[in-house]
């Protein structure tokens, strides 16, 4: 069964510190896809990274970070240096290759708040 | 901006009513998704369209029924409106299916009353 877990509910941190957000996932499919998406408070869902499963790297962008391991099932996101402007609900999701066209599996979401 | 639009962002109707969300997808994208979002059940895929044929289908209630037309933009019907219907509801689109990255609409935000 296709499921994604991310334990963190609530994190709230202060600027500048470095946070990271956790997503353990389940798949039967060889083939499956990660992403991460964040939700300000304006609510709209915005697209941050996507990961296939034969690709292991970590990947670097500014600030953010990102740690994918098969071997515990995890696609982790750090956020270096957090802003104020970095508070809002993370998603993590899941796609399976051949399954059902494409479709996006969610966790809860983890709502980060970065005080000043 | 994601280049997916969707219209009404706020709708306000009351129980038993019916309305309709429409989609716009970027430019180019085929593949359009919907998907309903609630503090109880988090965001939980509805339907998905291809190139104007339904393509898979979710938890989605019989009330409720979508359509792609030949323009590729989509529109989701819901009827019979109940109070647990009230949730925010995204489209989504792509260029294919299985594992492209999907670009979202700002949402509707549907209030039953």
């Amino acid at each position: 069964a296709q499921k994604v877990t991310q334990a963190q509910t609530e994190i709230s941190v202060v600027e500048k510190e470095d946070v990271t957000l956790d997503c353990v996932y389940e798949t039967r499919d060889t083939t499956y896809y990660l992403f991460w998406y964040k939700q300000p408070p304006s609510g709209e869902l915005v697209f941050l990274i996507r990961r296939n499963s034969f690709d292991e790297q970590n990947e670097i962008s500014g600030r953010y970070s990102w740690n994918f391991q098969k071997s515990t099932s995890s696609f982790n996101f750090t956020i270096t240096a957090s802003q104020v402007v970095d508070s809002a609900v993370y998603f993590c999701a899941l796609s399976e290759r051949y399954n059902q066209g494409g479709k996006l599996i969610f966790g809860q979401g983890t709502e980060l708040s970065v005080k000043p | 901006d994601s280049g997916v639009t969707q219209t009404p962002k706020h709708l306000i109707t009351a129980t038993g009513q019916r309305v309709t969300l429409r989609c716009s997808p970027r430019s180019g994208d085929l593949s359009v998704y919907w998907y309903q979002q609630s503090l109880d059940q988090g965001l939980q895929f509805l339907i998905q369209y291809y190139n104007g044929e339904e393509r898979a289908k979710g938890n989605i209630l019989e009330r409720f029924s979508a359509q792609q037309f030949p323009d590729l933009h989509s529109e989701l019907n819901l009827s019979s409106l109940e109070l647990g219907d009230s949730a925010l509801y995204f489209c989504a689109s792509s260029a294919s299916t299985g594992g492209a990255e999907a670009f979202f609409g700002q949402g509707t935000r549907l209030t039953v009353v």
